[in-house]
């Protein structure tokens, strides 16, 4: 089955310890992303990957990092969490090389909680 | 900027009352729009995508319409399992953006 496949669910933490959202996709995408929602504003996006070792700051990038070492895997870095990160996060990816005009399929999300 | 507004936020229908969901925008160089549907606790999942003023696509219940300004996702005679958030997200150039989002309660 096609599929984004994003752990943990649910993550509860303490500010400034790091963490580590994973992402990873069976459908061979060249496009990976990362969103935040937060209600009322919408997916804002991270960061995106057009391809492997090649990511790009999103709309809101602070605070956050990323890696693309693998075509399959796009974790999601927090190095010193703080609690303006809380929030529900999705992965997504999509077959567009360019990154544009095709959809996106998206992970089930992770909900952040940082005390 | 690029911008999307949906509207309205939230919207409450009897079965089989029949409405619109309005997206509107603004950006340079259009090259896609979306409507996703999202369920609590889940994803977004793809509707359809319209790519230039004219446009229509239907599934089932939905039709989704494009103009040079906005676009409708039509709703006809809608069913409880028509509840969830509809999201709709504009693609220029060198940016995808999402709009906030209504959420549909379609009530028995």
């Amino acid at each position: 089955e096609a599929q984004v496949t994003q752990n943990p669910r649910y993550l509860i933490t303490v500010t400034g310890k790091k963490l580590t959202v994973t992402c990873s996709q069976n459908m061979n995408h060249e496009y990976m992303s990362w969103y935040r929602q937060d209600p009322g504003l919408g997916l804002r996006q991270i960061y995106y990957s057009m391809n492997v070792e090649v990511t790009d700051k999103g709309d809101v990038p602070e605070g956050y990092k990323v890696s693309r070492k693998e075509k399959r895997n796009f974790p999601l870095i927090l190095e010193s969490p703080s609690p303006n990160q809380t929030s529900l996060y999705f992965c997504a990816s999509s077959s567009a090389s360019g990154g544009g005009n095709e959809k996106l399929f998206f992970g089930s999300g992770t909900q952040l909680s940082v005390l | 900027e690029d911008q999307v507004t949906q509207s309205p936020e939230a919207l409450r229908l009897q079965e089989g009352e029949s409405s619109s969901l309005n997206c509107s925008y603004t950006v340079s160089g259009l090259r896609g729009l979306f409507w996703y549907r999202q369920d609590p606790g889940k994803g977004p999942e793809f509707l359809f995508t319209l790519y230039s003023a004219g446009e229509e696509k239907e599934k089932e219940r939905l039709k989704a319409t494009l103009t040079k300004k906005e676009s409708f996702l039509h709703i006809t005679a809608p069913k409880p399992e028509d509840s969830a958030t509809y999201l709709c997200a504009v693609q220029a150039p060198n940016d995808m953006r999402f709009g906030a989002g209504t959420r549909l309660t379609v009530k028995p």
